[in-house]
């Protein structure tokens, strides 16, 4: 089945220790987006990339990068983790065009601890 | 600023009533309008989406948009204990690929 798959599913990582999650996906959609959400709250839009073209939101903090080596995979590095980045974070695919807007495809998710 | 703004409940209603979510958004500019389902600690699920006014029905899910007054609402008929979750409102604006999610409204369905 075309999925979009999310390594690791739990990750802990110490204050200050970079970190890398990655997301790899079949469905060879074009756009694929970071998001990240903490507990009870709406997930949040960090980036997102059409194609290559890397779109950074204007309050995702410089600590949190992204690179999308091709098509299929996209990572989220975290450079030094403070204990406000301890959240879920969503990968998610959409195709670019489309009749209804194109909804979006999730993984299951990266649950990031930091101690 | 573009929002996306739910009542985050909870909603507590018997099995086999219908559940009521609601939903506002900031920007006449939307275009299309998601409904997303998440169980606690899982990624949220597409249930369904609209981008025309007026109702658009799935089995026993109903989306309802209103533009004009920029209101998106879902319906839930024959609540199941099962559709006990979180509910997730999402907008995406023309002209670009962004989706905003509101905070969400969590659904209790008594058994």
């Amino acid at each position: 089945d075309a999925m979009v798959i999310q390594n690791p599913r739990y990750q802990v990582t110490q204050f200050g220790k970079p970190v890398t999650l990655s997301c790899s996906q079949t469905l060879n959609h074009n756009v694929m987006y970071w998001y990240q959400q903490k507990s009870s709250q709406a997930p949040k839009l960090l980036f997102h990339y059409y194609d290559k073209d890397f779109n950074n939101e204007a309050d995702t903090p410089d600590n949190f990068q992204s690179r999308r080596p091709n098509t299929s995979f996209c990572f989220l590095d975290i450079r030094s983790p403070g204990l406000g980045d301890a959240a879920m974070y969503l990968c998610a695919t959409s195709r670019a065009t489309g009749t209804g807007g194109s909804p979006l495809h999730f993984g299951n998710g990266t649950r990031l601890t930091v101690t | 600023q573009k929002e996306v703004e739910q009542n985050s409940g909870p909603l507590s209603v018997p099995e086999g009533a219908i559940a009521s979510l609601n939903c506002t958004y900031s920007d006449r500019g939307s275009q299309s309008f998601f409904w997303y389902r998440q169980y606690s600690g899982k990624s949220p699920e597409l249930i369904m989406f609209i981008y025309s006014n007026g109702d658009k029905e799935d089995g026993r899910f109903t989306a309802q948009l209103n533009k004009a007054s920029q209101y998106v609402s879902l319906l839930i008929r024959d609540s199941q204990p099962s559709d006990s979750a979180t509910y997730l409102c999402a907008v995406k604006w023309a002209g670009g690929f962004k989706t905003i999610f509101g905070a969400g409204t969590r659904l209790f369905v008594k058994a």
